[in-house]
């Protein structure tokens, strides 16, 4: 098993440009999430997903979007880059909520200039 | 809401030092409480984990006790080790919920 994978691993924007993060599990999980982690911060919760079909905002949703038309993917897009979106944004999946862990992926380091 | 509040770093000792890392929450309900381990330039990782009260989760030489009366989950460890430099999260999830909430985190640099 692969487990969570992302890419890219790193991506430079421009300020206005925009982007798809993608994530992908093998793992058969229906619960997927987005993170971002600002440098000496948590995570903060983007989107998530209970299944396909099904997506629901997190704490921090302004400027994203999410679908989930497979079980496996779930791609996260930036419409218009702005600098506050620097970050690194992480995917993680679970099998059940409340007390199955979560997997993460790599992370992809994203620099909008 | 829920919160989870983690002492502050960064923490530096010496390699065989016992460690502490404090972690309390507020949660609304009885929620499930993590210790996630991130290595630099990787992904989180679950390093232990408690679902009810008096629990003890416990995994390579750490351990977490989930006290309810006192709403804390503090990662100890009684030796360290340089391999074990790394951020550290505490984190809960309520049973019902589809969230987790995470600390702040806690940078621990473990020297030789």
């Amino acid at each position: 098993n692969a487990g969570v994978t992302q890419t890219p691993k790193f991506r430079i924007l421009k300020i206005g440009q925009s982007m798809t993060l993608q994530c992908a599990q093998d793992m058969n999980h229906n619960y997927m999430y987005w993170y971002r982690q600002d440098p000496g911060m948590g995570l903060k919760l983007i989107y998530y997903s209970v299944g396909a079909g099904i997506t629901d905002k997190g704490e921090v949703p302004n400027g994203y979007n999410v679908s989930r038309s497979t079980t496996e993917d779930f791609p996260l897009r930036l419409e218009l880059a702005a600098p506050s979106q620097t970050s690194v944004y992480f995917c993680a999946s679970s099998r059940r909520t409340g007390i199955d862990e979560q997997f993460f992926g790599p992370g992809t380091r994203l620099t909008v200039l | 809401g829920n919160s989870v509040t983690q002492m502050e770093g960064p923490v530096t000792l010496s390699e065989e030092a016992f460690l502490t890392i404090n972690c309390t929450y507020t949660a609304t309900g009885y929620p499930s409480l993590f210790w996630y381990v991130q290595y630099p330039g990787e992904g989180l990782q679950l390093l232990l984990k408690a679902t009810k009260a008096d629990d003890k989760g416990s995994n390579k030489g750490f351990e977490a006790t989930y006290r309810k009366e006192t709403t804390s989950f503090h990662l100890e460890k009684g030796s360290v080790q340089v391999s074990d430099s790394a951020v550290y999260f505490c984190a809960l999830e309520e049973t019902s919920g589809s969230r987790l909430t995470f600390g702040e985190g806690t940078q621990l640099t473990v020297n030789p």
